[in-house]
């Protein structure tokens, strides 16, 4: 099956800074990425995926980027607030099918 | 509320017992998962159905054992489980071929004593 990396395990950055998370796939035939955040005691939830025929997405202070060719995908999160501290997971998903996750970043934002 | 809704929240159990784990989508999805957090192994997927078929069993104990009566319901059923297995179950739904997100319950927080 698909085998999903992610790293860093833990950030800590000042708020206003920004934070990047990277995540690796092994799959080439896997074309959805979704990025989850998940607050202490509440479920995963997205808050952006990118699709293989796209290199970029942006919504608002986050983005991501997809490098098909060398199968890995980042997070960026720009001018970070506390209220974004929380663990990020990464996936990957073929349409939507048996999404694998990474282990997870936990970030810190210090005020 | 997320549309994915699980029962119960909490569970106490005793390497004896059985007890079952529930999952109930209302966003009409085709396939739903099981989901084993904890510590060690964040987000690792146990079980797949799509269309009410099992497609994926991800190397999971026999102890463990799901059912998917229909498309909106899956069930986990437990019975002479470790205090290793002690952890967030967490179900999902998604709608594949549209390659859209999957969306989480809320968990049921397991432990075995």
């Amino acid at each position: 099956g698909e085998n999903v990396e992610q790293h860093p395990s833990t950030l800590s950055v000042q708020e206003g800074d920004s934070a990047v998370i990277k995540c690796t796939y092994s799959d080439s035939a896997s074309n959805y990425f979704p990025w989850y955040k998940q607050e202490l005691g509440k479920r995963p939830q997205l808050i952006i995926d990118i699709r293989s025929n796209v290199g970029e997405k942006k919504d608002q202070r986050i983005a991501v980027t997809l490098n098909k060719t060398a199968k890995h995908f980042s997070l960026h999160i720009t001018e970070t607030q506390p209220e974004d501290s929380a663990v990020y997971f990464c996936a990957a998903s073929i349409t939507g099918n048996q999404f694998y996750f990474g282990t997870g970043t936990s970030l810190t934002v210090i005020p | 509320e997320t549309g994915v809704t699980q029962t119960p929240r909490h569970l106490v159990m005793g390497m004896t017992n059985k007890k079952s784990l529930k999952c109930e989508q209302h966003l009409g999805h085709n396939a739903m998962y099981w989901y084993k957090q904890s510590a060690k192994k964040p987000l690792e997927l146990m079980f797949v159905y799509n269309f009410k078929e099992q497609t994926e069993n991800n190397s999971v104990p026999s102890r463990f054992s799901p059912e998917c009566p229909n498309s909106s319901h899956l069930f986990l059923h437990l019975h002479t489980l470790q205090p290793e297995d002690s952890a967030l179950y967490l179900c999902a739904s998604s709608q594949t071929g549209d390659g859209t997100e999957a969306f989480f319950g809320q968990g049921t927080r397991l432990t075995v004593v």
